[in-house]
């Protein structure tokens, strides 16, 4: 069945580094694929997604690029800030499917 | 804005008890989705529903049941509850298959 990998935390990095949180994907069809945010003691919001191969999704500053050749769909964001501290989770939705896929989370902190 | 609420934050039941999660949704989603959330295992589905009255069992439904009388709500029962289902339960909405999906802020459910 379809499944989703993350890379595990915790991740913590210093204000204004580059952050990388890795993603591979198994899927039957041609899913698309979300990255979500949850802050503390909130839902998931979604950070942003992609629909199809190549495409690239972002969102204050963090970008994904849908890669199918590497089944992989990697978040980055250049300079991360102590308000980026949060549990990333990658999604995979496949076309008429009703349920989504989930990795496990990563939590990322930001220290100042 | 699409808006998900959820009846608790926090929650505290006995073992044994009946308990009912109750999730509402404003933006006429047909679909709706109920979520635990444990550390390491990432959200796993309980059981989503794609129309009045109808429901599908989702990766992990023993000990759950789901209600959904109306479009906007669906309800989540744990029908005699164990310490095993403490957990966060986070309830989503979507438009249609594989769409984005909306969260709630989650209910943090302790069995004693």
């Amino acid at each position: 069945g379809d499944s989703v990998t993350q890379m595990e935390g915790p991740v913590t990095l210093s204000e204004e580094a580059f952050l990388t949180i890795n993603c591979t994907y198994t899927a039957t069809g041609y899913p698309s694929l979300f990255w979500y945010v949850q802050y503390p003691g909130e839902g998931l919001q979604l950070l942003l997604k992609a629909t199809k191969a190549d495409d690239k999704g972002s969102n204050k500053g963090f970008e994904a690029t849908y890669r199918k050749e590497t089944t992989s769909f990697h978040l980055e964001k250049g300079s991360v800030q102590v308000s980026d501290s949060a549990v990333y989770f990658c999604a995979l939705s496949e076309l008429n499917n009703n349920d989504m896929r989930f990795g496990a989370g990563t939590r990322l902190t930001v220290k100042p | 804005d699409v808006k998900v609420t959820q009846s608790s934050r926090y929650l505290v039941k006995r073992t044994g008890e009946k308990v009912f999660l109750e999730c509402v949704q404003d933006m006429d989603h047909e679909n709706m989705f109920w979520y635990r959330q444990d550390p390491g295992l990432g959200l796993r589905l309980i059981y989503f529903s794609y129309d009045v009255k109808m429901k599908e069992k989702g990766d992990i439904p023993e000990g759950y049941s789901v209600s959904r009388e109306k479009k906007e709500r669906f309800s989540l029962i744990l029908e005699s509850a164990s310490t095993n289902q403490t957990s966060m339960y986070l309830c989503a909405s979507s438009f249609g298959p594989s769409g984005e999906q909306y969260f709630g802020p989650g209910t943090r459910l302790t069995v004693t």
